[in-house]
């Protein structure tokens, strides 16, 4: 039972244009969430983060949304470079617990040239 | 090195065998955790430890596996008996303190035949 959902396996969008990884999460207690990129042969590596308490966050070119209400966050990255190509994963952090992150399945973006 | 190291990096077992895994985590980092990943998953946690202390092992899917940091710095994942289900890439992750971000090491990926 994936608490944690990224629908999407895979996203080509090409060089400079608007990257929008979706996420969506099932458990009202998540407080914060995370994201992480992953290339291969790599550990994940903390990109942004936003709490609960907040709608959005913005990092450079990489910015993190939340609506609460919908269950929903969605990272943007603007404009998209080569670089980005990765798997990139949605993570959330229960509230009170004991440190414990709950990871979606990742989503691999490609950014075309 | 400035970052959480893991060794080795890829590890084949026959299948009935036993291994131990181990994870040094960045210098004065409090805690640590181990997450498991099946190919085409997200991480998926194992257990935590703050210091010494395992707080949380609820994650570890069998009493076949093991984990340990007993002088709160280096952590070993010891696996018993080891089945082909078990094969994944096993990712150490340490922080500075409860809440704070976590730092991934590359992985060991391990292989049961």
């Amino acid at each position: 039972d994936q608490q944690v959902k990224q629908n999407s396996p895979s996203l080509s969008v090409q060089e400079g244009r608007i990257s929008i990884l979706n996420c969506d999460y099932t458990n009202s207690m998540f407080d914060y969430f995370l994201w992480y990129k992953k290339y291969p042969a790599e550990g994940p590596t903390f990109l942004i983060s936003i709490s609960s308490i907040k709608d959005k966050n913005e990092d450079g070119r990489f910015t993190v949304f939340l609506n609460k209400s919908a269950k929903h966050l969605s990272l943007h990255i603007v404009p998209s470079q080569p670089g980005d190509s990765a798997v990139y994963f949605c993570a959330a952090r229960p509230l009170n617990r004991d440190d414990k992150i709950i990871f979606g399945k990742g989503t691999r973006l490609h950014i075309l040239p | 090195g400035a970052g959480v190291s893991q060794s080795p990096r890829y590890k084949v077992a026959k299948r009935g065998q036993d291994v131990a895994l181990r994870c040094d985590p960045i210098s004065g980092h409090v805690s640590l955790f181990w997450y498991q990943q099946a190919l085409g998953q997200g991480p998926e946690f194992l257990t935590y430890f703050q210091n010494e202390a395992q707080l949380d092992k609820s994650g570890l899917p069998s009493d076949r596996f093991f984990a340990e940091r007993p002088e709160g710095s280096v952590s070993t994942l010891k696996i018993q008996r080891t089945q082909q289900e078990d094969s994944a890439v096993y990712l150490c992750a340490s922080s500075t303190d409860w809440g704070t971000t976590q730092f991934f090491g590359p992985g060991t990926r391990l292989t049961v035949l």
